[in-house]
């Protein structure tokens, strides 16, 4: 079975500031995603950014970009020029690629709290 | 299309009592997910459809636990006999078999007292 673990219940960054979340992962699988969710206190889970596992590029978007190292089955997530609105609940998820049956659920992390000061 | 909604955003019950929830995916979605987050937690799968039938069902889904999705497009939970470790947030998600992301909705609230 699959895990998923982050072991920084919370952060704190300051506004303008770069933070890393930490996200590590196993698998015995060759080919898989990963994701990172967004939860705000809305509670609704926004998708931030998703790698696939036979890329090698990292992924980025505008100021979020990954770190996704799949020997050391490590997937962590840089957000640069913090701003306020980051404050949440961020969660590291994992899928296997394969489709069928509970493969295609997302296994989550425990989540980190990202405070964002002034 | 307004994405995944969710009915109710809280629901309060009193042990013992059924209660049942809605989820409304987005339309050409043929994959739905039920997942329950407690507080401090990930959430965890529960169940999942495609199209109509129910594909799959975690152990943490016990008897009193049943998930519908008639005619392939919303879906309800309900909960018989609620229990106190009940109270959680249910999250539905939805997603196009073969692609791998998904649209969560914003949850429903449960609490037991």
């Amino acid at each position: 079975a699959q895990t998923v673990t982050q072991s920084q219940p919370e952060m704190s960054v300051q506004e303008a500031e770069t933070v890393t979340l930490s996200c590590t992962y196993d698998t015995s699988e060759s080919d898989y995603y990963l994701f990172w969710y967004k939860q705000p206190p809305s509670r609704q889970m926004i998708l931030v950014i998703r790698q696939e596992a036979y890329k090698q590029q990292n992924a980025t978007e505008n100021r979020f970009s990954v770190n996704f190292q799949k020997a050391a089955k490590s997937f962590s997530l840089k957000i640069s020029d913090s701003q306020l609105g980051d404050a949440a609940m961020y969660f590291c998820a994992y899928r296997s690629r394969r489709d069928t049956g509970t493969a295609s659920k997302l296994t989550f992390g425990t989540g980190t709290r990202l405070q964002v000061t002034l | 299309d307004t994405g995944v909604s969710q009915n109710p955003r809280h629901k309060i019950t009193k042990r013992g009592q059924n209660v049942t929830f809605r989820c409304d995916p987005i339309s050409e979605h043929n994959r739905l997910y039920w997942y329950r987050q407690t507080l401090g937690q990930g959430p965890e799968f529960l169940t999942y459809f495609q199209n109509e039938a129910q594909l799959e069902k975690s152990r943490l889904l016990s008897d009193r636990f049943s998930a519908e999705r008639p005619k392939g497009s919303f879906s309800t939970l309900e909960i018989q006999r609620t229990e106190q470790g009940d109270s959680a947030m249910y999250l539905c998600a939805s997603s196009l078999a073969g692609l791998g992301g998904y649209t969560f909705g914003s949850g429903t609230r449960l609490t037991v007292v």
